[in-house]
């Protein structure tokens, strides 16, 4: 899978929004984009995915630059349950599209 | 919406012993998933079941066993617990393995420590 690059901590007031960066500028055409987010002590949670066009779910929105190598994930109201490690993740069709390759993500401090 | 059931949660083994790790999902997936998480190391996979009946070897599968029970459940077996194996332990499903659309589902994982 290709890598990403994510800042490694950022900082929210709640009620705000966030908006959480994450450049991936070897992402092939056939890379889907998805963003996981842990919270502490638990398990990493599917947040959104997409592959060229902006999305939005009931939990974020994931906005995707045109030449696709960088996206953002938008959290548009950010709440002290928002605070997590969020991990943005490139998955290809072919190789090794078994598993998820994790990185150290982004660790998202949201302040009452 | 149980979704992705890991047992224990927690466990204290002595170097030697053997052990268990249990996950099912009530969610039809064809997939499961074994990964473990150390500190400053992410997730790594341990091993994987495509489907029914098929297991393969993920990234770190040295020193464990599974089992894909049925279309259920996929057990993970420690046969001799040794300290590098401290970590935490999390099971996912995802509804097949061989697309890059849909996501894993997750448990909140079995944190194993071995003294």
């Amino acid at each position: 899978d290709a890598k990403t690059t994510q800042p490694n901590s950022m900082e929210s007031n709640e009620e705000e929004p966030v908006h959480l960066p994450c450049n991936h500028s070897t992402i092939s055409g056939t890379d889907y984009i998805h963003w996981y987010r842990q919270l502490p002590s638990q398990g990493p949670e599917y947040v959104i995915h997409g592959l060229t066009s902006n999305v939005n779910n009931r939990m974020a929105s994931l906005a995707i630059a045109e030449d696709r190598k960088s996206s953002t994930l938008i959290l548009h109201r950010a709440t002290l349950r928002d605070a997590a490690v969020y991990y943005c993740i490139l998955k290809n069709s072919g190789g090794s599209n078994y598993k998820l390759t994790f990185g150290k993500g982004t660790l998202l401090t949201v302040n009452p | 919406n149980a979704g992705v059931t890991q047992t224990p949660k927690f466990q204290v083994l002595k170097t030697g012993q053997s052990m268990t790790l249990q996950c099912a999902q009530d969610m039809n997936h064809n997939s499961m998933y074994w990964y473990r998480q150390d500190p400053g190391m992410g997730l790594r996979l341990i091993y994987y079941s495509a489907s029914e009946g098929t297991t393969d070897k993920g990234e770190v599968p040295n020193g464990y066993n599974v089992s894909r029970l049925n279309k259920r459940e996929f057990s993970l077996r420690l046969e001799s617990a040794a300290p590098s194996q401290t970590s935490v332990y999390f099971c996912a499903s995802s509804p097949r393995t061989g697309s890059s659309n849909q996501p894993q589902h997750f448990g909140d994982g079995t944190r194993l420590s071995i003294l």
